[in-house]
């Protein structure tokens, strides 16, 4: 059984870009999550996905964007990239979206300059 | 605002030692508390979790501690090791719209010396 996989594990951006980081939900899990953890803070929920629709957001801007597909992997897209979006983003995924138990990903360090 | 209020933000304990950190909460709407670990360049592990009509869990040297009318919880991890070191992070669970979120405490940093 594998786990949460994310590519790619470090990014560098500059500031105004556009980033996509992508992730692969563990076998079984059709829910995907995504969290931003600033550094030195606790994880904050971005959105969560299922059937390819977002289901719940945090509260974070529209530049933050997502995808899921039908085989459950999952997109996030942060569009026009600011100095604060540095941080390490950790996808999460889950049996269903009603379910209490995640597994995360180890993350994608994205580092915006 | 921040709705889950993590203490100590750091930790130092003697192997064997008894290691305690306590979290808040504010919101009633929070229904199922998890802890976490999270080791450097990892994601972070569930550990040991509680729903609110019970007042302590045990697993292993891992126990939460849970007060419902304080809206407080612990976690308490005896004969701490070396390998314990990491960061832990208290988490409470929520629906938003039809998803469940986690909201997290800011973090302790647990050091455990041998």
């Amino acid at each position: 059984e594998t786990g949460v996989t994310q590519s790619p594990t470090h990014l560098i951006k500059t500031r105004g870009q556009q980033v996509t980081l992508r992730c692969s939900s563990q076998s079984g899990h059709n829910t995907v999550s995504w969290y931003q953890q600033a550094l030195g803070q606790g994880p904050q929920f971005i959105f969560q996905y299922y059937r390819e629709e977002e289901n719940g957001r945090g509260n974070f801007p529209p530049r933050f964007s997502g995808l899921q597909f039908p085989n459950y992997s999952s997109e996030l897209n942060v569009n026009a990239l600011e100095l604060d979006d540095s941080a390490l983003y950790l996808c999460a995924s889950s049996p269903a979206p009603e379910n209490y138990g995640y597994t995360f990903g180890s993350g994608t360090r994205l580092t915006v300059v | 605002q921040q709705q889950v209020k993590q203490s100590p933000q750091s930790l130092i304990v003697q192997k064997g030692g008894i290691s305690i950190i306590n979290c808040a909460y504010e919101n009633t709407a929070f229904d199922y508390f998890p802890w976490y670990q999270q080791f450097p360049g990892k994601g972070p592990a569930l550990l040991i979790a509680i729903r609110p009509d019970v007042s302590e869990k045990k697993e292993g040297r891992f126990t939460i501690s849970f007060n419902k009318s304080a809206k407080q919880f612990s976690l308490h991890i005896m004969d701490s090791q070396p390998g314990d070191s990491a960061t832990y992070f208290c988490a409470a669970s929520s629906k938003s719209g039809s998803a469940r979120q986690l909201t997290f405490g800011s973090g302790t940093q647990l050091t455990v010396l041998p």
